[in-house]
């Protein structure tokens, strides 16, 4: 069966630190990615995608990932984070369809 | 403004009785979900709707029920028949056409069955 996995459930960082959040899927073909994030409160909404093309993905409020197809991962990474970064964050797999697979998510708190 | 509600944001019910929650979307979006959230198991989708009139089961349909009667509403109803039904519930859509799209997320609906 089709799996994300998310390597760590909670993270905490300090401000200014380098955040990368890993994620694996379990699909041999062709996919698309996403990372979403959900804030406190707030909707979920999409952080970025990967469709094809360059591999490295850059999304809103200076994230980027990148996707590396041996290795079945996309990971998430920001250079120095926030205190306003605090969320959870989701990796999510489609493969083909209308379906979307989602990691457990992992919960990210900055301290300030 | 365009965009995906859910309502109730909050709902309590007694075990044995069925509830039905709300989503509508006014993006003109083909594709309609309904995603569980637990915490640590992420989002389970529980049904989705490629067009009207047509649904399809994801991975934890028993106890829930769907309909598809208008392109922006896509009900989900929680029955006595679903063993846990405590949980955040989330609606979202995506447009139709093509796979080069995201989906897009309503705030929710936390339902606790008393």
């Amino acid at each position: 069966a089709q799996s994300v996995s998310q390597h760590n459930h909670h993270v905490i960082l300090s401000e200014a630190a380098s955040l990368e959040l890993g994620c694996n899927y379990s699909y041999g073909g062709t996919v698309n990615l996403f990372w979403y994030v959900q804030y406190p409160g707030q909707h979920l909404q999409l952080l970025l995608k990967y469709f094809s093309g360059d591999p490295l993905v850059k999304g809103i409020k200076g994230f980027e990932a990148e996707f590396i197809k041996s290795k079945f991962s996309f990971n998430l990474r920001k250079p120095s984070v926030q205190w306003s970064d605090t969320a959870e964050y989701f990796c999510a797999v489609r493969t083909g369809g209308f379906k979307t697979i989602f990691g457990a998510g992992t919960r990210l708190f900055v301290k300030a | 403004d365009g965009g995906i509600t859910q309502s109730p944001k909050y709902l309590f019910r007694k075990e044995g009785q069925n509830v039905t929650l709300s989503c509508e979307q006014n993006l003109n979006h083909d594709a309609m979900y309904w995603y569980r959230q637990d915490p640590g198991q992420g989002l389970r989708l529980i049904y989705y709707s490629q067009i009207v009139n047509d649904f399809q089961k994801g991975d934890i349909a028993e106890g829930y029920s769907v309909s598809r009667e208008k392109k922006e509403s896509f009900p989900l109803t929680v029955t006595s028949a679903q063993k846990n039904p405590t949980a955040f519930y989330l609606c979202a859509s995506r447009p139709g056409g093509g796979s080069y799209n995201e989906q897009f997320f309503g705030p929710g609906t936390r339902l606790t069955v008393l």
